[in-house]
């Protein structure tokens, strides 16, 4: 199992840029999380997804943040445009939840480190 | 208010010192309690879940320990490996798929 893997690794970026981060999941992993994490902050949630749909977005910082997964394979986390301010590490995160059952466990990407000039 | 406190934020020990890192909640309800271990340029990775108070789990040099308010990672004889960054998150009962609320991290150096 290749874990979760997220792309790019590293992206620096001028302000105003539009920024696409990309995650695939685990298979048969039926959520997916997004977390920035920065020194000031720690790891804050951004969104989540349950089934490919996305339950709770209250994380997403403003309207130029959005987050789409079209299939169980795939998902985007979108800045656009970009600031200075956006600059922190993203991860996302996946786990396989059945319904009633205990507690998630997550299982984080690499992430990928993001700096906007 | 921040649901999950962490501390301290930085920990120095000598290779054979043990401790114990903390981490105090407020959330009402729990289902469950994580400690995550995260290396430098890497994700957090899972080291325990605890569902209960009076639970504890071990792990090599690790143990923990959960209240009804706080839980401990205990780090007996730590090694240099054991350097890293020591995250703790809550799950709390409103759904069948709810989200995870992580502290800041303690950040944890080991010297040989």
């Amino acid at each position: 199992d290749a874990g979760v893997i997220q792309s790019p690794r590293h992206e620096v970026t001028e302000m105003g840029q539009e920024v696409t981060l990309r995650c695939k999941p685990i298979s048969g992993h039926n959520s997916l999380f997004w977390y920035r994490q920065t020194m000031m902050r720690g790891l804050e949630l951004l969104i989540y997804f349950n089934n490919n749909v996305p339950i709770d977005d209250s994380g997403m910082p403003e309207d130029r943040f959005s987050a789409k997964m079209p299939n169980a394979s795939f998902s985007t986390l979108k800045i656009q445009p970009s600031e200075p301010r956006d600059s922190a590490v993203y991860f996302c995160a996946t786990a396989k939840v059945q319904v009633g059952s205990g507690a998630n466990v997550l299982t984080f990407g690499a992430g990928s480190r993001l700096t906007v000039l | 208010e921040d649901q999950v406190t962490q501390s301290p934020e930085a920990l120095r020990l000598q290779e054979g010192e043990s401790s114990s890192l903390n981490c105090s909640y407020t959330v009402s309800g729990l289902r469950g309690l994580f400690w995550y271990r995260q290396d430098p340029g890497k994700g957090p990775e899972f080291l325990f879940t605890l569902y209960s108070a009076g639970e504890e789990k071990e792990k090599e040099r690790l143990k923990a320990t959960l209240t009804k308010k706080e839980s401990f990672l205990h780090i007996t004889a730590p090694k240099p490996e054991d350097s890293a960054t020591y995250l703790c998150a809550v799950q709390e009962p409103t759904g069948a798929n709810s989200k995870l609320t992580f502290g800041k991290g303690i950040t944890l150096s080991v010297r040989p």
